[in-house]
């Protein structure tokens, strides 16, 4: 079953470090989201990305987000200066068509210290 | 706004037991539903569409009504690892994406 890759599946950093959070969404798809969630919340929106571009992005995906897709095959997530609420598990996930259903790649836990 | 709500739970169940979750979500005009599942720290999974004549996969029923905007999960003859969080997922709640509800914590236990 195809599916959604990240990497690294966990990620330390220092306050006001940027960190890259990779993911390969499946290769059919056309649309590709971020999400996070914090430990004991709900998963939340951060952004949504089609033919190269933004398509929606939330309150949360502020200044300090950007999101690239650099190759065919890869879609990034940057955060460049990290703050401590910025821990959270990162989730990438992919679709074929808009309203169906997303595939969620495992996670990206990041740990701002 | 109120968004996808979902009653948090626990719910502990027996082994064998049928239970049922809901799910209420505040946009009129939201266009897809889905019931995930997730498993403590990793992430959601498809567990089903949710469709207005209802549908049915195995043990788990879903059940979608318009009018009063309410979704529903039945899942019977729980298993020990039926254990996990479903989450009530809309889409078009608030723009082309989905949106979560918090999740109902079920354990079953033997």
């Amino acid at each position: 079953e195809p599916e959604v890759t990240q990497t690294p599946s966990h990620q330390v950093t220092q306050m006001g470090q940027e960190v890259i959070l990779r993911c390969v969404p499946i290769s059919n798809h056309l649309y590709f989201y971020w999400y996070r969630q914090i430990l004991g919340q709900k998963v939340e929106f951060l952004v949504s990305f089609y033919n190269n571009e933004i398509s929606e992005k939330s309150e949360i995906f502020d200044d300090q987000f950007s999101v690239e897709r650099p190759d065919g095959s890869n879609f990034t997530l940057k955060i460049r200066s990290t703050k401590l609420e910025d821990s959270a598990m990162y989730f990438c996930a992919s679709s074929e068509w808009t309203e169906g259903g997303y595939t969620f790649g495992s996670g990206t836990r990041l740990t701002v210290v | 706004r109120k968004e996808v709500e979902q009653d948090p739970g626990p719910f502990n169940v027996p082994e064998g037991a049928t239970v049922a979750f809901n799910c209420t979500y505040s946009n009129s005009a939201s266009q897809s539903f889905f019931w995930y599942r997730q498993d403590c720290r990793k992430e959601p999974k498809l567990l089903m569409s949710v469709y207005s004549s209802g549908n049915e996969d195995g043990r788990f029923t879903a059940q979608l009504n318009r009018a009063s905007q309410y979704i529903s999960l039945l899942i019977r003859d729980s298993k020990l690892s039926d254990s996990a969080t479903y989450l009530c997922v809309v889409y078009g709640e608030y723009g082309n994406k989905l949106v979560f509800g918090a999740g109902t914590i079920l354990r079953v236990k033997s």
